[in-house]
């Protein structure tokens, strides 16, 4: 079975400029995770998406938002791009086994912004 | 913000050696798993431990808990060059479907062949 993907892989923008990333969960996966991971730091939680419903948002600026698909995939949208997004974006899916389980996590998206 | 710290930050050792990494963290958690990262890729789950648990193992990993302390460590026996990676540990708040992960600031294995 296919894993968690990202795409693109690796884009450079501009200041201000506006970017999208993609993500597919693992098929059956209905929880969708996005993170930031800045260089040399730890992944830090932005959005989760579970059925299409936004269950939680990390500490972002309105900046950032996300939407979940009826198929279960997601975009993390981020507007007005800062030199401080400049990260490793990585999407991660999950299911439902009757308790908190690990997240499956894709390759990321490693965005640039000069 | 990040939940803790990973300690150390790095560790090289020769392969064969055993490695173990520490976790503080800062909150009550319903578990806490560790993940590994290679190269600025993506992370892959290695184990995961509930707060109600104080030790679990899988292969060469060896996992313990301490809730009153806070603390975690994660033991790797017997390494291999291909145990070189970054390591974090991520603390779990919620129930399915608003399982935020929390993580700490990682520590960077490198093992020397």
């Amino acid at each position: 079975d296919a894993g968690v993907t990202q795409s693109p892989t690796h884009l450079i923008k501009t200041r201000g400029q506006h970017v999208t990333l993609r993500c597919s969960p693992i098929s059956g996966h209905k929880s969708v995770s996005w993170y930031q991971q800045v260089l040399g730091q730890g992944p830090q939680f932005i959005f989760q998406y579970y059925e299409k419903e936004e269950r939680g948002r990390g500490n972002f600026p309105d900046r950032f938002s996300a939407r979940q698909f009826p198929n279960y995939s997601s975009e993390l949208n981020v507007n007005a791009l800062l030199l401080g997004d400049s990260a490793l974006y990585l999407c991660a899916s999950s299911w439902d086994r009757g308790g908190t389980g690990e997240l499956f996590f894709g390759e990321g998206s490693r965005l640039t912004v000069l | 913000s990040q939940q803790g710290e990973e300690d150390p930050q790095a560790l090289s050792i020769q392969e064969g050696e055993n490695a173990t990494m520490n976790c503080s963290y800062k909150t009550s958690i319903n578990n806490l798993q560790w993940y590994r990262q290679n190269s600025g890729r993506g992370l892959v789950h290695l184990i995961l431990i509930r707060s109600n648990e104080r030790e679990k193992h899988s292969g060469r990993l060896r996992v313990t808990l301490d809730t009153s302390k806070k603390s975690s460590s994660l033991l790797i026996t017997a390494s291999r060059a291909a145990d070189t990676a970054s390591y974090f540990c991520a603390t779990v708040l919620g129930r399915f479907g608003n399982e935020k992960l929390t993580f700490g600031t990682g520590t960077r294995l490198t093992i020397i062949p």
